[in-house]
Order: structure tokens, then C-alpha cells, then sequence
């Protein structure tokens, strides 16, 4: 079955330093995708970033990437160049062969000014 | 404008008193998904579909149920409330290939008395 373990319950991070969310997956399925989820104080679910297993460069879409580590299966959200907004919950997840999203417990992310 | 409503928002209930939670989307996806969140235990999956008429049991299904008649509406039913199910829930849509993003609603938070 698979599993999502997020480490780092919280963080707290200077603003404008860069930060890494640690996120590792336990799948037997050869085919399978990563993704990242932010979660406001608001409560809504807002998508960052996905990673697909059988992508070679590591995903990026603004601030945010993805380091990639097939082998070690590890997929951390890098957030560069934080900002007080950046403050949330962030949730790991992997897509199964049943098409159902995992989810980890995610981290609590606080920016300090 | 592209979205998935949730209604109601905000419920709080008895033990025992049935109760539906409706969720709709407006992009045509066919696959939408129910989670529960609980603090310490990320998001669950409670049911998912990949299509009309087809509905899938997700990691803690007991204790609801769902339909999809149409396209478009995914709703949520507690035959039988009871305090255990106080959470927030989400619902979800996406594209057949959940490579795409997942979009949530806002959230339905459920306080069951």
C-alpha cells in the first residue's frame, strides 16, 4: 500500500530565506505521481506542483520546485525566497494505480517577518 | 469561472440526524473525490468517481454514502451522524488524468453534537 510520511510537523523560516518541505513515499506501483498542496489559515486547498515518476527534470512552477530523489523516493517542495503569505499547511500526496491521492499529515509552515 | 461549491459551509447536527453535503462542479470533469480532515491525519479519502454511475470506496468509507447521478454533482450523505465524523471535508474534481490538478471546493466544516 502506499504511504506518505511528512517529518516536520512545523517550521518556522525567516522571510526571504529559502525553505524545503520533506516529503518521502512508499509505492510498489512503478507509475505514479506526486503532488503538493498548500492549505491556507482560510482552509481551502490550493495545488503548488506535480511530479510524475517517469519525469527526468524536477518540476518547478514559480517559487516552488520539487527535488526529486527516485531512489531514496523522496519528492521535498522547495519554496525560495519565502514571504509572510507562504504560511499555511503544506500537504504531500501520491497518486495510486486506483487513481486515489495518499496524503501525508502534512507541515505547518510559519514565515516570520 | 471554474470552481467546485460545497454547500452547506458550515453544519452542525446531532447524533443520528441524516444529512447531506452537496458538492458541484461547473468543468465537465469526471472524476471527483470526497475527503475528510483531521488534524495529525492529513486528508482521507472517503469516496471517490470516476463517472456517472460510478462510485468507488475510498480508505474510511464507513458510515457514508454518495451518488453520482450527473456529471456535475457528487453529493455526500451521512445516513446516520455521529460525533466521530465532526471534520471538515472536501470535495474534489479533476480530469480523467489526475496528472491535471485536483480542484477543491472551500470546505464543509461538520460539528455532530
Amino acid at each position: 500500500a502506499q504511504k506518505i510520511t511528512q517529518t516536520q510537523p512545523g517550521m518556522f523560516v525567516q522571510e526571504k530565506e529559502a525553505v524545503t518541505l520533506d516529503c518521502t513515499y512508499d509505492t510498489s506501483d512503478q507509475s505514479y505521481g506526486l503532488f503538493w498542496y498548500k492549505q491556507p489559515s482560510s482552509g481551502e486547498m490550493i495545488f503548488l506542483i506535480y511530479q510524475g515518476s517517469y519525469d527526468e527534470q524536477n518540476a518547478t512552477e514559480g517559487r516552488y520546485s520539487l527535488n526529486f530523489q527516485k531512489a531514496r523516493k523522496s519528492a521535498n517542495l522547495v519554496i525560495s525566497a519565502s514571504q509572510l503569505g507562504d504560511s499555511a499547511m503544506y500537504f504531500c500526496a501520491i497518486l495510486d494505480s486506483n487513481y486515489q491521492l495518499i496524503w501525508g499529515a502534512g507541515t505547518k509552515l510559519i514565515i516570520k517577518p | 469561472e471554474a470552481q467546485v461549491t460545497q454547500n452547506p459551509r458550515y453544519l452542525i447536527t446531532v447524533t443520528g440526524k441524516k444529512l447531506t453535503v452537496t458538492c458541484s462542479q461547473n468543468m465537465n470533469h469526471e472524476y471527483m473525490s470526497w475527503y475528510r480532515q483531521d488534524p495529525g491525519l492529513g486528508l482521507r479519502q472517503i469516496y471517490y468517481s470516476m463517472n456517472v454511475e460510478v462510485t468507488d470506496k475510498g480508505d474510511v468509507p464507513e458510515g457514508y454514502k454518495v451518488s453520482r447521478k450527473e456529471k456535475r454533482n457528487f453529493p455526500l450523505i451521512l445516513e446516520s451522524p455521529s460525533p466521530n465524523q465532526t471534520s471538515l471535508y472536501f470535495c474534489a474534481s479533476s480530469e480523467t488524468d489526475l496528472q491535471e490538478t485536483q480542484y477543491f471546493g472551500p470546505g464543509t466544516r461538520l460539528l455532530v453534537l
